[in-house]
């Protein structure tokens, strides 16, 4: 079975300037997390779907993430502009259903720094 | 705010010298607890789900125990491939009335051949 598809690895950007990642679920999976990690930090959830819609972006500066997931598969995050405080691992992961007991699988996760 | 505390911070180990890893958490309410294997580079992996004091979950050298407070990760005779951040991680209820995880800060464990 293949894991969590994340993408880019790796990103390095300017402060103000706009970065988007990219997330492949596993097949089947309903729930879709983005969490953000900051080094020595553990992940901290921005936000969920259920399918296509969200359950929960309360931890989310809308004022300049978003995120979609389409046809309640592939989903992006979005960062525009970028600070340095979001220099972070973005990690995504899924699960067969919505809550906390449902195991998650996370994927490898993309590095972004800010400079 | 629902917390989650891991102690220690890192911890070295010889191969084989046994210790645990602890972690406190402040919930209302406790609806179970987490255990997930991170290794650099990677995302965390999940090792163990506790539900209630008193439970016990083993996998190989590692064994997960839970009391009313705080859980720990107690590892038998640690081997190098051993060496990765533990992170525990509670239920806990999000301003939207959503059940999500909310982790620790993790623990480096690092076993010396």
């Amino acid at each position: 079975e293949a894991g969590v598809a994340q993408s880019p690895r790796y990103k390095i950007i300017e402060k103000r300037q706009s970065v988007a990642f990219w997330c492949n679920p596993i097949s089947g999976h309903a729930t879709l997390y983005w969490y953000q990690q900051i080094l020595g930090q553990g992940p901290k959830l921005l936000i969920q779907f259920q399918n296509n819609g969200v359950v929960d972006d309360s931890q989310l500066p809308k004022d300049r993430f978003s995120a979609e997931r389409l046809k309640g598969v592939d989903s992006t995050l979005k960062i525009q502009p970028a600070k340095l405080e979001d220099s972070a691992v973005y990690l995504c992961a899924s699960s067969l259903g919505t809550g906390p007991y449902y195991e998650q699988y996370f994927g490898p996760g993309t590095r972004l720094t800010v400079t | 705010e629902d917390q989650v505390t891991q102690s220690p911070e890192a911890l070295r180990l010889q191969e084989g010298e046994s210790s645990s890893l602890n972690c406190s958490y402040t919930v209302s309410g406790l609806r179970g607890l987490f255990w997930y294997r991170q290794d650099p580079g990677k995302g965390p992996e999940f090792l163990f789900t506790l539900y209630s004091a008193g439970e016990e979950k083993e996998k190989e050298r590692l064994k997960a125990t839970l009391t009313k407070k705080e859980s720990f990760l107690h590892i038998t005779a640690p081997k190098p491939e051993d060496s990765a951040t533990y992170l525990c991680a509670v239920p806990s209820i999000s301003n939207f009335g959503n059940e999500k995880l909310t982790f620790g800060t993790g623990t480096r464990l690092t076993i010396i051949p």
